[in-house]
């Protein structure tokens, strides 16, 4: 069963306009959400993270929205730009006795168009 | 800033044949995670180790075992490999356990 979703595997934006990029959760337990970005050939590149605490973070031209309540989070970058286009996943921390793993939703492929 | 090693890069082994992917974490960092990442799927927790005992694991086959040394540098064993074993397998590490986990480049394995 997959608890983290991500419904859209691929999105195409213009260049300079807003990129939404959505993830769903099922396990009420995870307590943090983190943004990863992959290029082809490279691992995952850390984006930007959030509490369970907090409903958004924002750094740079990235923003991260967690909806408690309808187990939803979202990624906003904006202006998106060229370089954006990457494959981004959406992960969820399970702690378990301390230590924790990171469960993956199965990406987006974003596409930025000049 | 100095990143997460992983070696070798690309592996090419056959059906039964045994093989050890290695994992440098970032300087300090003292937790490390192992995934798999099957073609077109999400990365799949394995094994994680926090200051060399194994502290989680995931969905890992017994044919692989893996540790961490005095170092923080970690490897991955895997024996009796099998076709489906064919993936790119990252590890990550983080310092106390944090939330944030930095990954390597991976390392392609090809089972033929």
């Amino acid at each position: 069963d997959q608890q983290v979703k991500q419904n859209s595997p691929s999105l195409s934006v213009q260049e300079g306009r807003i990129s939404i990029l959505n993830c769903d959760y099922t396990n009420s337990m995870f307590d943090y959400f983190l943004w990863y970005k992959k290029y082809p050939a490279e691992g995952p590149t850390f984006l930007i993270s959030i509490s369970s605490i907090k409903d958004k973070n924002e750094d740079g031209r990235f923003t991260v929205f967690l909806n408690k309540s309808a187990k939803h989070l979202s990624l906003h970058i904006v202006p998106s730009q060229p370089g954006d286009s990457a494959v981004y996943f959406c992960a969820a921390s399970d702690r378990i006795q301390g230590a924790q793993k990171l469960v993956f939703g199965q990406g987006t492929r974003l596409t930025i168009n000049p | 800033a100095a990143g997460v090693i992983q070696s070798p890069r690309h592996l090419i082994k056959e059906k039964r044949e045994t093989a050890t992917l290695k994992c440098y974490p970032i300087p300090r960092h003292d937790t490390v995670y192992w995934y798999q990442q099957g073609p077109g799927q999400d990365p799949q927790f394995l094994i994680s180790f926090y200051e060399k005992m194994q502290s989680d694991k995931g969905s890992i086959p017994d044919r692989f075992s893996a540790q961490q040394f005095s170092d923080y540098h970690s490897e991955l064993n895997m024996s009796s490999l099998e076709l489906g074993d064919s993936a790119l397998y990252f590890c990550a590490s983080s310092r106390d356990n944090s939330y944030e986990q930095y990954f390597g480049p991976g390392t392609r394995l090809t089972v033929t």
